[in-house]
């Protein structure tokens, strides 16, 4: 039971360049989110989805994408990077999006855009 | 939007000491609160998690303490060990007509243990 990981680990683009993060789960869990953690801040949500098929804004969408074609993936996008996504990524995973219910996270992504 | 902050960035404590991380947050509709242990080049890893309804949680070697009438919450973490050295985020999750819509963290604390 690997838990939620994440690929790549790292990456670095030039402004403009696009790419795609990949976060999988094997805990049959419903509800998957992505967030980005900057120098000295929390963790702020991106985007999240709550079932196959189903993708919703967070606190800080703009400039990406995402998609829920299987359960157990969800895929971040960036279409054109931007030095402003320098940043870590996480996903994270939950059985449900009840209250209580634990949020598990990946090890992260390392992302810089020069 | 409404945020969840922390007093302090950095508590330095000595090893076998008890560390006391405080938060606090603003949104009078938060109904759940969680902490955080985030080491480094790690994604954060669960700790103890509390309900509105309650004022005391006791966990192993961790106590959340959750004052609403200045909503204030705090961890407290009883003879700290090395491995204890991490960043400690509280998190907050307000949910209103049952949307899923993640959590709100704070800023992060750092905790280091002194030999």
């Amino acid at each position: 039971n690997a838990g939620v990981t994440q690929t790549p680990k790292f990456r670095v683009l030039k402004t403009g360049q696009s790419m795609t993060l990949l976060c999988a789960q094997d805990m049959n869990h419903e509800y998957m989110y992505w967030y980005r953690q900057d120098p000295g801040m929390g963790l702020r949500l991106i985007h999240y989805s709550v079932g196959e098929g189903t993708t919703a804004k967070g606190e800080v969408p703009d400039g990406y994408n995402v998609s829920r074609l299987k359960k157990q993936n969800f895929l971040l996008g960036l279409e054109s990077a931007a030095p402003s996504q320098t940043s870590v990524y996480f996903c994270a995973s939950s059985y449900s999006g009840a209250i209580g219910d634990e949020q598990f996270f990946g090890p992260g992504t390392r992302l810089t855009v020069l | 939007g409404e945020s969840v902050g922390l007093h302090l960035p950095t508590l330095s404590v000595q090893e076998g000491d008890n560390s006391i991380i405080n938060c606090a947050y603003s949104n009078s509709a938060s109904d759940y609160f969680i902490w955080y242990k985030q080491e480094s080049g790690k994604g954060p890893q669960f700790i103890i998690d509390i309900r509105s309804n309650m004022d005391k949680r006791q966990g192993q070697r961790v106590t959340v303490l959750l004052n609403k009438t200045v909503k204030h919450l705090s961890l407290q973490i009883a003879a700290t060990q090395p491995g204890d050295s991490a960043v400690y985020f509280c998190a907050e999750n307000s949910r209103s007509g049952g949307g899923a819509d993640g959590l709100t963290f704070g800023k992060g604390t750092h905790l280091i243990i002194q030999p």
